[in-house]
């Protein structure tokens, strides 16, 4: 198993800035992910986190918006840029191995936009 | 787009009841999962099916994968409070490694 620590665990932010969000894994995984989760959905996924390379964006979700990077195999961090309140949201950072079959989730970072 | 359909949508049961949850997919899956979350935390995973008619048992809660491996179910015997939760399927399509969620059931146990 993997624990997944986030941080930060919530934020207020103001319209116009940007936050980075932290996700540091207790061993090393070959698989991050990045998701977002409105209030009461289901989780969506915003990009694959690729260790030493650009990340792998899903469609509707682009690198200038949300910047990701993962220099090792045990840490990543997603930065939601230029915010609005429509990005109020629960992120939730994820890991898992390769052929594994399972994802473990660090706790998420609820945001909220004003 | 690869979708997972899950229904119902949202459950409200009394302790004791039986529920079944359904994922539904027009697409194949290697593999699917389910997770449960509550509130302020990130899923967790609960089991994996990998077999095509497989049925997996984890104490009150039953697992099926369907022979086509596009849909699957979670049958929860005398649920009790304690399974409240935003009940989640999830799979990777065949070939990738990017899992994608189904849409969510969220259950309401009743004491």
């Amino acid at each position: 198993s993997a624990v997944i620590s986030q941080k930060p665990s919530r934020d207020i932010c103001q319209r116009g800035t940007s936050l980075t969000i932290q996700c540091q894994v207790d061993s090393q995984v070959t698989m991050m992910f990045w998701y977002r989760q409105q209030p009461g959905q289901s989780l969506t996924l915003i990009a694959t986190a690729n260790q030493g390379s650009e990340a792998t964006y899903e469609s509707g979700f682009v690198i200038d918006k949300f910047p990701i990077s993962r220099p090792n195999l045990t840490f990543s961090t997603l930065t939601v840029s230029n915010m609005s309140p429509e990005d109020s949201s629960i992120y939730l950072c994820s890991a898992g191995q390769g052929g594994e079959e399972k994802l473990f989730f660090g706790s998420g970072t609820q945001l909220s936009v004003l | 787009t690869q979708l997972l359909e899950q229904s119902p949508q949202f459950l409200s049961i009394q302790e004791g009841e039986n529920l079944t949850v359904y994922c539904n997919s027009s697409s194949v899956f290697s593999s699917l999962q389910w997770y449960r979350q509550e509130p302020g935390e990130g899923p967790v995973l609960l089991v994996t099916v990998v077999t095509g008619g497989e049925v997996k048992k984890l104490k009150r809660l039953t697992f099926q994968f369907g022979d086509a491996r596009k849909d699957s179910s979670l049958h929860i015997t005398a649920a009790q409070p304690g399974d409240t939760g935003l009940y989640l399927c999830a799979g990777a399509p065949s070939g990738t490694y990017k899992y994608i969620f189904g849409t969510g059931t969220r259950l309401k146990v009743l004491a």
